[in-house]
C-alpha cells in the first residue's frame, strides 16, 4: 500500500526566509513518481514537480529546489528566500506504476509567509 | 496550454436538486479525474476516465455519476446529495494514465459545492 506522510502540518515563516516542507513516502512498488502540488487559497492545484524512482537527481527551479532521497525515502521540498506569493497549502503526493491513475495525497503543509 | 477549465465555480443546490458540473481540456489529454477536496483535507479520487472509458471507480456512492461524452469533456452529475457531500471538486487530466512524464495530472479550478 502506498502512504505519503507530511509531518508538518502548518509552517510560519517570515519573507525572505528559507523553509523546507518535508515529505516521507511509503511503497512497495520498484517504480514509482512523486510530485509536488501547491493550492493557494484560490483552490485549484498547481503542478510544481514529478520525479520518477529511478531519478534521484536534485532540482532547482528559481527559488524552488527538491531533495530526493532514496535511502530515507523522502522528497523535501525548499524554498529559498521565501515570498508572500508562497503563502498555499503544498501538497506531497505518489503514484505507483502497478497502481496507475491513483495518486496518494499527503495531508498537506500549510505555508504561511508573513511580511 | 496545460488549462483545465470547470463551470459553475459555485453551486448551491438543495438536497432535491439535480445538477452537473462540468470540466473541460483541450490539451489532447486522453485521462481525466474527479477528486472532492474537504476544507483542510487532500483531494480524494473519485473517478477516472482513460480514453472515454470508466477505468476508476472509487467505490463512490450512485448519487454521484460521471460521463465523459468525448476526448475533452468530463461531466459530473449529481443527484439527491447530502449536506456532507458539500465540498470542493476538482477536475484533473494527464496525457495517458500512466508511463513517463505523461501521467502528470493537471488540475481546474475545481467547483465549490454546498448542498443544503
Amino acid at each position: 500500500a502506498q502512504k505519503v506522510t507530511q509531518a508538518q502540518t502548518e509552517i510560519s515563516v517570515v519573507e525572505k526566509e528559507d523553509v523546507t516542507l518535508d515529505c516521507v513516502y511509503e511503497t512497495r512498488d520498484t517504480t514509482y513518481y512523486l510530485f509536488w502540488y501547491k493550492q493557494p487559497p484560490s483552490g485549484e492545484l498547481v503542478f510544481l514537480i514529478r520525479r520518477n524512482s529511478f531519478d534521484e537527481q536534485n532540482e532547482i527551479s528559481g527559488r524552488y529546489s527538491w531533495n530526493f532521497q532514496k535511502s530515507t525515502s523522502s522528497f523535501n521540498f525548499t524554498i529559498t528566500a521565501s515570498q508572500v506569493v508562497d503563502s498555499a497549502v503544498y501538497f506531497c503526493a505518489l503514484s505507483e506504476n502497478n497502481n496507475a491513475g491513483k495518486s496518494t495525497f499527503g495531508d498537506g503543509t500549510t505555508l504561511t509567509v508573513k511580511p | 496550454d496545460t488549462e483545465v477549465t470547470q463551470t459553475p465555480k459555485h453551486l448551491v443546490m438543495g438536497m432535491t436538486n439535480k445538477k452537473s458540473l462540468k470540466c473541460e481540456q483541450h490539451m489532447g489529454h486522453r485521462a481525466m479525474y474527479w477528486y472532492k477536496q474537504k476544507a483542510k483535507k487532500p483531494p480524494e479520487l473519485m473517478f477516472v476516465y482513460s480514453y472515454e472509458k470508466l477505468s476508476i471507480n472509487e467505490s463512490v456512492p450512485s448519487r454521484f455519476s460521471p460521463e465523459c461524452p468525448n476526448s475533452s469533456l468530463l461531466n459530473l452529475h449529481l443527484h439527491a446529495l447530502q449536506p456532507e457531500d458539500s465540498a470542493l471538486y476538482l477536475c484533473a487530466s494527464s496525457q495517458v494514465l500512466a508511463g513517463d512524464s505523461g501521467d502528470t495530472q493537471y488540475f481546474g479550478p475545481g467547483t465549490r459545492l454546498t448542498v443544503l
